[in-house]
């Protein structure tokens, strides 16, 4: 079966970097986009960004530019999401999620991955 | 960022019938793409509930329904049962901005 397994809770200080994994089993690894999707506590679903795991070709959203990098291992069928800069307001739950071969639509969550920003 | 606009809640009876929402723009529900619906209880990742406007994944009860028209979309809940109670988040995809956009999700409660 399908399974997305992130990286486990992080706890990082004003300024680090963060770098979360998703590693990916139960069907081919490069047929499917991984997309990064995350939420505040109380906070909407934002999308940050997504990566053609067959080709490694990336977009991220433009409230993420420049402090955003997402990469993929396809030896290791696992996607991550760096993100540098962190502030208080990066403090949330990170989701990566499967896009359907067709449409932009997720078919599959990994359980997602807390990280938190604090002095 | 554009994003999709939704109602912060909804609530009805069990047994009752709600619908939720989706607002977008030219840019996106109204240039053609579809809309997407998920479905998350507290302290788990969201699952989808809806594709393609109107189309249920294997295993989402026919109490719920979808539909998209212009530059909205709707989700229906029929039969409103206690275990419907959760975050209800429509998606979609902007042509403008070549961006996945979230609504800001609305919360069911069944009273």
């Amino acid at each position: 079966q399908v399974q997305l397994v992130q990286s486990g809770a992080e706890v990082k200080k004003p300024g680090a970097s963060v770098k979360v994994s998703c590693k990916a089993s139960g069907y081919t690894f490069g047929r499917f986009a991984i997309h990064w999707v995350r939420q505040a506590p109380g906070h909407r679903l934002e999308w940050m960004g997504w990566i053609n795991a067959a080709n490694g070709k990336v977009h991220y959203s433009q409230n993420f530019l420049g402090r955003v990098t997402i990469t993929r291992d396809t030896s290791a069928n696992t996607a991550y999401l760096d993100l540098s800069g962190l502030t208080s307001e990066d403090t949330a739950m990170y989701y990566c999620a499967r896009m359907y071969t067709t449409g932009w639509r997720f078919d599959y969550w990994g359980q997602g991955t807390l990280v938190t920003v604090s002095s | 960022q554009s994003v999709l606009t939704q109602p912060p809640s909804v609530s009805g009876a069990p047994g009752q019938r709600v619908t939720i929402f989706c607002t977008g723009s030219s840019s996106n529900i109204g240039a053609g793409y579809e809309v997407n619906w998920y479905q998350q209880f507290p302290g788990t990742a969201p699952k989808l509930l809806m594709y393609d406007n109107n189309n249920r994944p294997s295993g989402v009860p026919n109490r719920f329904s979808g539909s998209k028209s212009g530059t909205s979309a709707s989700l229906a809940i029929t039969g409103l049962q206690a275990e419907d109670e959760a975050d209800y988040y429509c998606q979609s995809f902007d042509g403008s901005l070549r961006d996945v956009i979230f609504g800001g999700g609305t919360k069911l409660a069944v009273l």
